[in-house]
């Protein structure tokens, strides 16, 4: 079985300060593993996704994440946040076999301030 | 726009009742996944189909089922609705049987007094 744990339910950064979103997996398998984001009142838009090859991965709006086999983390960063970037981010994993299960985390709540 | 389209937007209904929400995939998709959103559960995989076949299921109550057309949309019915029902259900899609990039449309907000 495979799960994902987001450390932090809210985070605030001020606009241009660097965003961390922490996310530690579980998983019996190898994992693919993936940051959503969610604006308010809006579906999810899939951020960045691994998939076993690169383990920086850089995905849309200037968002990246690392995998850490060692530490069975795939934290979400950017260097400069925007007013934009204010939405509730899901770090999600599915194990191989079980590609279409999606299994979410509880997501995090980024608000950026002035 | 990730091009997936669910309808309706909202729906307020009953306890007791029963609901039809529909799915159309992304041009080109064959699969199509049910998920539901509620504040107690979070985000939780409902059921799969391709092709028109089922292929997965996850959390799904007895009282819901889903099915996919020839068309390739899909519909989910939920019946004897509960107040825990309410929630947001999004459909997501994808080209592949199984692929784990699947593309959200915007959600059918029920709500169930």
């Amino acid at each position: 079985a495979q799960s994902v744990t987001q450390l932090d339910s809210h985070v605030s950064v001020s606009e241009g300060t660097p965003v961390l979103l922490r996310c530690n997996y579980s998983s019996s398998y190898s994992p693919s593993l993936f940051w959503y984001v969610q604006h308010p009142n809006k579906g999810l838009q899939l951020l960045l996704k691994y998939t076993s090859a690169a383990t920086l991965v850089k995905g849309i709006n200037g968002f990246e994440a690392e995998f850490k086999k060692s530490e069975t983390s795939f934290h979400l960063t950017k260097p400069s946040a925007h007013m934009s970037d204010a939405a509730e981010y899901f770090c999600v994993v599915s194990a191989a076999g079980t590609a279409s299960k999606l299994t979410f985390g509880t997501g995090t709540r980024l608000q950026v301030t002035l | 726009d990730s091009g997936v389209t669910q309808t309706p937007k909202h729906l307020i209904t009953a306890t007791g009742q029963r609901v039809t929400l529909r799915c159309s995939p992304r041009s080109g998709d064959l699969s199509v996944y049910w998920y539901q959103q509620s504040l107690d559960q979070g985000l939780q995989f409902l059921i799969q189909y391709y092709n028109g076949e089922e292929r997965a299921k996850g959390n799904i109550l007895e009282r819901f089922s889903a099915q996919q057309f020839p068309d390739l949309h899909s519909e989910l019915n939920l019946s004897s609705l509960e107040l825990g029902d309410s929630a947001l259900y999004f459909c997501a899609s994808s080209v592949r049987q199984g692929s784990s990039e699947q593309y959200f449309g915007p959600g059918t907000r029920l709500t169930v007094t």
